[in-house]
């Protein structure tokens, strides 16, 4: 069974950091594009970054250019997103995604969610 | 990035159809056949219902069905069920590696 769990989430401070983590299972992790999506509570959807199964393709939405990072580590089945400079419009569930379509950035759309993650940016 | 644009609601009785319009620019919607479409209920993850513009996964009714002209993608629910009262998002594929989503539509089954 194909399982993304993330986890990391917390409340920080605006300005601070943080790492969200998310662990794979079920599936070749290695031969899939992975994106993070992220959902203020009550409001909808937004792609904040995707990266292609070698990492040689990245790509940000606009409000977390130059702020977040997505990485992932194929050897240990785990994808990152590391956080900066978060700001209060930061707030949101953070949901880890996998791609359907092996070798593809986004073909076939965003398969298996995981539940999600808090960030809460707040002094 | 401006998001794709979507109605904010639709309705419709039981037994009937309805369709969601998702619009975008030549470069993502008209771009690319990259338009998926999820469903989500409160207090869950998004589900994925319809893919490359006109894919269903399995497991999905084939009352669910997706289409594309120019820049508007459209996803239509046939005999529409109560259980089908959810909220629906479009996606697309937008050049320099990025996806766009719509701002979603409230399914309301009356």
């Amino acid at each position: 069974e194909v399982q993304v769990v993330e986890s990391g989430g917390d409340l920080v401070p605006p300005g601070g950091s943080l790492r969200l983590s998310c662990a794979a299972s079920g599936f070749i992790f290695d031969d899939y594009a992975m994106h993070w999506v992220r959902q203020v509570p009550g409001k909808g959807l937004e792609w904040v970054s995707g990266i292609s199964w070698n990492s040689g393709a990245i790509g940000y939405a606009d409000p977390v250019k130059g702020r977040f990072t997505i990485s992932r580590d194929n050897d240990k089945n785990s994808l990152y997103l590391q956080m900066n400079s978060l700001r209060s419009d930061d707030t949101a569930f953070y949901y880890c995604v996998k791609a359907q379509v092996r070798g593809s950035f986004y073909g076939g759309g965003l398969d298996s969610w995981g539940r999600g993650t808090l960030v809460t940016v707040s002094s | 990035q401006s998001a794709l644009t979507q109605p904010a609601s639709v309705s419709g009785s039981p037994g009937q159809s309805i369709t969601i319009s998702c619009t975008g620019t030549a470069s993502d919607v008209g771009g690319y056949d990259y338009v998926s479409w999820y469903q989500q209920y409160p207090g869950k993850a998004p589900k994925l219902i319809i893919y490359d513009v006109r894919n269903r996964p399995s497991g999905v009714p084939d009352r669910f069905s997706g289409s594309k002209s120019g820049n508007t993608a459209s996803l239509t629910i046939s005999g529409l069920q109560a259980e089908d009262e959810s909220d629906y998002y479009c996606t697309a594929y937008r050049s320099s590696t990025t996806v766009v989503f719509g701002g979603g539509t409230k399914l309301t089954v009356l």
